[in-house]
């Protein structure tokens, strides 16, 4: 049982670059999240989903775009890479809301647009 | 819209203080859920606590401790007696109704235990 996994753990791209970062998780969850960590900023939400072949955005969704094809997995792009972008960006899933469900994150992924 | 806030952002003790981390939150729901996790120098995000708003009891868990305080808005964490393991960012978070729409998170506290 690997939980939530996160590919890849980091990358470097160019200005204008597009790039997907997959989360997949094994616990049958229905909600999965994205959230990106900058510097004194805490975490903030990219897009989620709450459930296969649904997504929704979250309060940064700006440059960003997701796919939930299948239960397991969430796919995070970005079509066109900006400095701004710059962040460690966390997959998490639950088996229901987080009111009453654990949120699981995975390791993180180090992003740097140059 | 809600909002978390977590004024001190970095604190530094020696090991074996008693140090308290604040949390206050906003929101306009009556439900509401609220979270505490440490994120370790390694990086990952470790969940803590979950409490509803409709449980004002404090609870303790070892050397954590929580106080959550619905007339001043606020869920306070304590470790007792802290080492230097318990060195961390730690968040407060909010989900507010079901929290299908994921977690609000303060801008974190970065806990300093000097041996």
């Amino acid at each position: 049982n690997a939980g939530v996994t996160q590919t890849p753990k980091f990358r470097v791209l160019k200005t204008g670059q597009s790039m997907t970062l997959l989360c997949a998780q094994d616990m049958n969850h229905e909600y999965m999240y994205w959230y990106r960590q900058d510097p004194g900023m805490g975490l903030r939400l990219i897009h989620y989903s709450v459930g296969e072949g649904t997504t929704a955005k979250g309060e940064v969704p700006d440059g960003y775009n997701v796919s939930r094809l299948k239960k397991q997995n969430f796919l995070l792009g970005l079509e066109s890479a900006a400095p701004s972008q710059t962040s460690v960006y966390f997959c998490a899933s639950s088996g229901g809301v987080v009111g009453n469900n654990e949120q699981f994150f995975g390791p993180g992924t180090r992003l740097t647009v140059l | 819209a809600q909002k978390v806030t977590q004024a001190q952002t970095e604190i530094s003790v020696v090991e074996k203080e008693d140090v308290t981390l604040d949390c206050v939150y906003e929101t306009r729901d009556t439900t509401y859920y609220l979270f505490w996790y440490k994120q370790p120098p390694s990086g990952e995000l470790v969940f803590l606590i979950r409490r509803n708003s409709f449980d004002e009891q404090n609870e303790i868990s070892g050397r954590y401790s929580w106080n959550f305080q619905k007339s001043t808005s606020s869920f306070n964490f304590t470790i007792t007696a802290s080492q230097v393991v318990d060195s961390a960012v730690y968040f407060c978070a909010l989900a507010t109704g079901g929290g299908a729409d994921g977690l609000t998170f303060g801008k974190g506290t970065h806990l300093i235990i000097q041996p």
